[in-house]
């Protein structure tokens, strides 16, 4: 049983674009987290949201729109897709605001 | 802001021990995590620590001192399989965890 997963695995897709990737996770968690790691390997949170509701906004572009349907999905859509975009996008949920994270498995967004 | 600071790199000889320290400053701080993240893999949580003091895990123990703004993870008889990035992150009272940069783990024989 895949306890947070995201679809898609490996992303390449031209500048301009706009793309989305889906987060799940089975655990009952309710808050879950987007984060971005570069080719460097730094890991940055974007956005988190608990039950349903943004609680954290990093300075990210307004090109990334996170999407909360319920509280085991939170997805992230992306316009105008830029080289700088390209990175590894990681999904985690955590028990409430305070817990353990537990990550999907990486979304790789290559942008061309 | 945060300011969270740990080694870029280490090597260590496998059966050896290795401390990985992390040094941080920041306002509302509620705990601090450790993850490790094996290459082109996902971070897998390790320990947590919100009280002062060594928490031990099997081969794994993090210590934290909070006046000090000070942690570290220790990692004892030491496997090959233990190469990878330990990251340590800071959560706050505003729910947020902020990760340090890493460090990267080479274990040889």
């Amino acid at each position: 049983d895949t306890a947070v997963s995201q679809t898609p695995k490996y992303l390449v897709t031209q500048m301009g674009n706009d793309k989305s990737i889906k987060c799940e996770q089975n655990l009952g968690h309710d808050t879950m987290y987007w984060y971005k790691q570069d080719s460097k390997k730094f890991l940055k949170i974007m956005f988190s949201y608990n039950n349903k509701e943004l609680i954290i906004n990093e300075t990210v572009p307004n090109r990334f729109s996170p999407k909360s349907p319920d509280k085991a999905h939170l997805n992230l859509h992306i316009n105008s897709l830029e080289l700088g975009d390209s990175a590894v996008y990681f999904c985690a949920s955590s028990q409430d605001r305070a817990g353990e994270q537990f990550f999907g498995p990486g979304t790789r967004l290559t942008v061309l | 802001g945060q300011n969270i600071d740990q080694p870029t790199e280490m090597t260590a000889t496998e059966g050896a021990i290795v401390q990985i320290n992390c040094t941080y400053q920041t306002s509302g701080f509620n705990g601090l995590f450790w993850y490790q993240q094996h290459a082109g893999e996902a971070p897998t949580f390790l320990s947590y620590n919100v009280l002062d003091g060594l928490e031990e895990k099997g081969r794994f123990s993090s210590f934290l001192s909070r006046s000090k703004g000070y942690s570290y993870l220790l990692l004892k008889e030491l496997q090959m399989k233990d190469s990878a990035s330990y990251l340590c992150a800071v959560h706050t009272n505003a729910g947020k965890s902020t990760f340090g940069d890493g460090t990267t783990l080479t274990v040889k024989p």
